[in-house]
């Protein structure tokens, strides 16, 4: 079954506690984000990785940091540094260059409640 | 700063009511533009795009677009929504010169439809 899997769907963690949100894809996809959804708030940029071995931030990477190790795997830590990390966290892929390859596809998220 | 503005927070219309979601973005030059829908308890997906060409883009469920470059506007348009239709709807942009395809969001539109 092809797609984009997060897990879990729910998380609850204590305040000052670092937690890792997974993200896998089995499209084949370059490209991968991390956003944050927050009620009237949209989506957010937070890091996104081009290659495996290499990402860059986004619009609100503060307190938030990644690895891309694998071409499959994306996963975001957020820190005891993030502020608010209570939010809906959503991962998308993208095909790769070229044209008409803009498109990105997006996980079911992870809602992240700090405690 | 440039941003991607969506009108209406929540819009809510009877069953078979004609339908115009706004979205006006301040990027000057080359865009490409984006609807998004995210259906109770679903994944973000893909309504339709713009990249070039003719600026009125058919999407799927129905749902159309009117790129309109002198207004920097993007606005979705249905003419008879159904109950399903029911969603929060996100307007996106990549900007000119956008690295790795970034894309903007607005803060998006709810739609309830009434039966």
């Amino acid at each position: 079954d092809g797609g984009i899997t997060q897990s879990p769907k729910y998380l609850f963690r204590k305040e000052g506690q670092n937690v890792t949100l997974s993200c896998e894809q089995n499209l084949n996809h370059d490209a991968m984000y991390w956003y944050r959804q927050d009620p009237g708030q949209g989506l957010r940029l937070i890091y996104y990785s081009q290659i495996v071995n290499d990402f860059q931030k986004g619009d609100i990477a503060e307190g938030y940091s990644v690895s891309r190790e694998k071409k499959e795997s994306f996963p975001l830590t957020v820190t005891s540094a993030q502020k608010n990390p209570t939010a809906f966290y959503l991962c998308a892929t993208r095909i790769g260059r070229g044209q008409g390859t803009d498109t990105q596809y997006f996980g079911p998220g992870t809602r992240l409640t700090v405690l | 700063a440039q941003s991607v503005s969506q009108h209406n927070h929540h819009v809510i219309l009877s069953e078979a009511a004609s339908l115009e979601l706004g979205c006006n973005y301040s990027y000057g030059g080359t865009v490409n533009l984006f609807w998004y829908v995210q259906y109770p308890g679903q994944h973000l997906q893909l309504l339709l795009k713009y990249f070039s060409g003719d600026p009125l883009v058919k999407g799927i469920k129905g749902f159309e677009a009117e790129f309109i470059k002198s207004k920097f506007s993007f606005n979705l348009r249905k003419p008879s929504v159904q109950w399903s239709d029911t969603a929060e709807y996100f307007c996106a942009v990549r900007p000119p010169g956008a690295g790795s395809y970034q894309l903007t969001f607005g803060k998006g539109t709810k739609l309830s439809v009434i039966p």
